[in-house]
């Protein structure tokens, strides 16, 4: 596809479901990035990646947040046991490279909403 | 659909005057600035950016201005169209970060009156 790709666009999950939510960056792009972003407030990084290799998780909230890169393209974001405060909109971004000047480009998003 | 920036500071202009919006950093480190604008339900979209050593930088219908000084970054939009309505939001990078991660501000929602 021409963009970042994400789905599901929204997700509702009850308190204690996991939830799978998944990123196809644009091809060809080395880095992919997870970010949060809660209600009124700027994205928050969570994890990022080079190609396979997950080189910074530090902003993973809890043990309950995982995400994977097993080929180097798709990601997969896992949340176990979701609670309430994990509601939010979890945006993935890719780029072409990983060193200076090499714009970031977003996805849509998926909205998870836990009730 | 969605809305982004429901407790966001509003800034509200007439169409056809300028804007500026500001923003504030703290990580003296960081050497890369970017700007973004969030529409409703969708994700953050590159607008402009600007290195550290530079204090200004002109693209289509906006400015980048930094202070390094003071650690504060502005971004200009001349003459706002009812397209720029949206979130604005300051993105600044730390070298020393893997990837080149970006840490965001708060944000700014601008409203543009017909």
């Amino acid at each position: 596809g021409a963009g970042v790709s994400q789905s599901p666009r929204y997700k509702v999950a009850k308190r204690g479901q996991d939830v799978a939510l998944r990123c196809d960056p644009i091809s060809g792009h080395v880095s992919l990035f997870w970010y949060q972003q809660a209600l009124g407030q700027g994205p928050e990084f969570l994890t990022y990646f080079q190609n396979e290799a997950q080189l910074d998780k530090s902003g993973l909230p809890s043990d309950r947040f995982f995400a994977e890169r097993p080929e180097g393209s798709v990601s997969t974001l896992k949340i176990q046991r979701t609670q309430q405060e994990d509601s939010a909109v979890y945006l993935c971004a890719s780029s072409f490279g990983q060193g200076a000047n090499t714009e970031a480009f977003f996805g849509q998003g998926t909205r998870l909403t836990v009730v | 659909g969605e809305s982004v920036g429901l407790h966001l500071p509003t800034l509200s202009v007439q169409e056809g005057d300028n804007s500026i919006i500001n923003c504030a950093y703290s990580n003296s480190a960081s050497d890369y600035f970017i700007w973004y604008k969030q529409e409703s339900g969708k994700g953050p979209q590159f607008i402009i950016d600007i290195r550290s050593n530079m204090d200004k930088r002109q693209g289509q219908r906006v400015t980048v201005l930094l202070n390094k000084t003071v650690k504060h970054l502005s971004l200009q939009i001349a003459a706002t169209q009812p397209g720029d309505s949206a979130v604005y939001f300051c993105a600044e990078r730390d070298p020393r970060a893997a990837g080149n991660k970006l840490t965001f501000g708060g944000g700014t929602r601008v409203l543009v009156k017909p």
